[in-house]
């Protein structure tokens, strides 16, 4: 399995500032997924992420509100921009194991995020 | 679109088994997996199964899947206090490669 790392594990950043998530895997993977945990919620998929080509956004998500990076085989930033008190989850990053039979996902431990 | 429920709440006390269920719509769902969420923790996965299995045993966990109802359980032979924890279930649908959670199952030993 992948061994995954995020950074920061926790933040409070205040109404209209923007913060940047890094999520490091300790093996090169191809698909790489951002996803969303709000407050006593499931977790709901932001974008996935490719690297060499541009992320692909779910429906209610967009590129200017959550843009990504994917610089790498094991490197991916999510950004959450111009901050308000309803972007205050967890946000995951996951990795499916690759080549698997089981197309497995991992996921980080996450980054909890408070916007005041 | 794909829809997974799961039911919100479960308590056991320590030893007995528990048995965690959720409900999928899509059929052309290919895996099926568990994870567990410790508090303040991200994501363990558990185990996961193949649609076109019926049942997958792992130590204490065992999972059942009934495609035709669209039904898929883990149950957790004596259960221990660090079981408590948030289970969730997810389904892969054919074609996609991000995954559908349900809303998550809290389940509390009680010593």
């Amino acid at each position: 399995s992948a061994v995954i790392s995020q950074k920061p594990s926790r933040d409070i950043c205040q109404r209209g500032t923007s913060l940047t998530i890094q999520c490091q895997v300790d093996s090169q993977v191809t698909m790489m997924f951002w996803y969303r945990q709000q407050p006593g919620q499931s977790l709901t998929l932001i974008a996935t992420a490719n690297q060499g080509s541009e992320a692909t956004y779910e429906s209610g998500f967009v590129i200017d509100k959550f843009p990504i990076s994917r610089p790498n085989l094991t490197f991916s930033t999510l950004t959450v921009s111009n901050m308000s008190p309803e972007d205050s989850s967890i946000y995951l990053c996951s990795v499916e194991s690759a080549p698997s039979f089981t197309d497995t996902q991992y996921f980080g431990p996450g980054t909890r995020l408070t916007v005041l | 679109g794909e829809d997974v429920e799961q039911s919100l709440f479960l308590s056991v006390r320590e030893g007995d088994s528990s048995v965690i269920n959720c409900t999928y719509t899509d059929s052309s769902s290919t895996y099926l997996y568990w994870y567990k969420q410790e508090p303040g923790a991200g994501l363990q996965l558990l185990t996961y199964i193949f649609s076109n299995m019926d049942m997958k045993q792992d130590q204490r966990l065992t999972v059942l899947l009934n495609k035709k109802d669209k039904h898929l359980s883990l149950r957790i032979a004596d259960t221990q206090t660090g079981d408590s924890a948030i289970y969730f279930c997810a389904e892969k649908e054919e074609g996609r490669r991000a995954l559908t959670f349900g809303s998550g199952t809290r389940l509390q030993v009680q010593p």
